[in-house]
């Protein structure tokens, strides 16, 4: 069984550009978070689907960030415009439900702006 | 309000030695999930292990093993006769019920080196 695959792997960009990042999450998976993980530190949530409904996006910077889940499958980040403080890797994970039930990650996308 | 502390920062250990990971939590919550995962240089998170906050057994796969404490909120880590392959940024993370939101709230993480 595939797992979770995100591109691109890597990302370099200037500042006030804009920047998508795309996930696909193991099939079957109803449950789609996107995280950001800053230099030696841990994963933080941004935003949680339940299907293709954003359940939880309390910690998305909102003026500047966006995240769509077509039908309830792929999912896209977007950065726009970005910012030297955005650079991190962006991690994206699936689950099926309940809750509690582990969550399967990629490999992440790192982002530098420069 | 919950917190997880990864105290250790980096650990390095020479091949074959026994290395535990320390893993700290706060939760105001009853009914709780404790995970570990692994990171290698290649960045994914892999699941290792997850307990739910009424299993206090401990747990043991293969050169793993897990120490769950409620009474001193610790979820330790141990890898016994450890291995070069096992050098990775290792994370623990609390996951709590009643927010009913799957969302998992990670350490600082700890790095763990061996040396050949």
């Amino acid at each position: 069984e595939a797992g979770v695959v995100q591109s691109p792997r890597y990302k370099i960009i200037e500042k006030k550009q804009p920047v998508a990042f795309w996930c696909n999450p193991i099939s079957g998976h109803n449950t789609l978070y996107w995280y950001r993980q800053n230099l030696g530190q841990g994963p933080e949530l941004l935003i949680r689907y339940e299907n293709e409904e954003a359940v939880d996006d309390s910690q998305l910077p909102k003026d500047r960030f966006s995240a769509e889940r077509l039908k309830g499958v792929d999912s896209t980040l977007k950065i726009q415009p970005a910012e030297l403080g955005d650079s991190a890797v962006y991690l994206c994970a699936s689950s099926l439900l309940p809750r509690g039930t582990e969550a399967f990650f990629g490999q992440g996308t790192r982002l530098t702006v420069v | 309000a919950q917190k997880v502390t990864q105290a250790q920062t980096e650990i390095s250990v020479v091949e074959k030695e026994d290395v535990t990971l320390d893993c700290v939590y706060e939760t105001r919550d009853t009914t709780y999930y404790l995970f570990w995962y692994k990171q290698p240089p290649s960045g994914e998170l892999v699941f290792l292990i997850r307990r739910n906050s009424f299993d206090e057994q401990n747990e043991i796969s293969g050169r793993y093993s897990w120490n769950f404490q409620k009474s001193t909120s610790s979820f330790n880590f141990t890898i016994t006769a450890s291995q070069v392959v096992d050098s990775a940024v290792y994370f623990c993370a609390l996951s709590e019920a009643l927010s009913n939101t799957g969302k998992l709230i990670f350490g600082q993480g700890t790095t763990l080196q061996v040396k050949p």
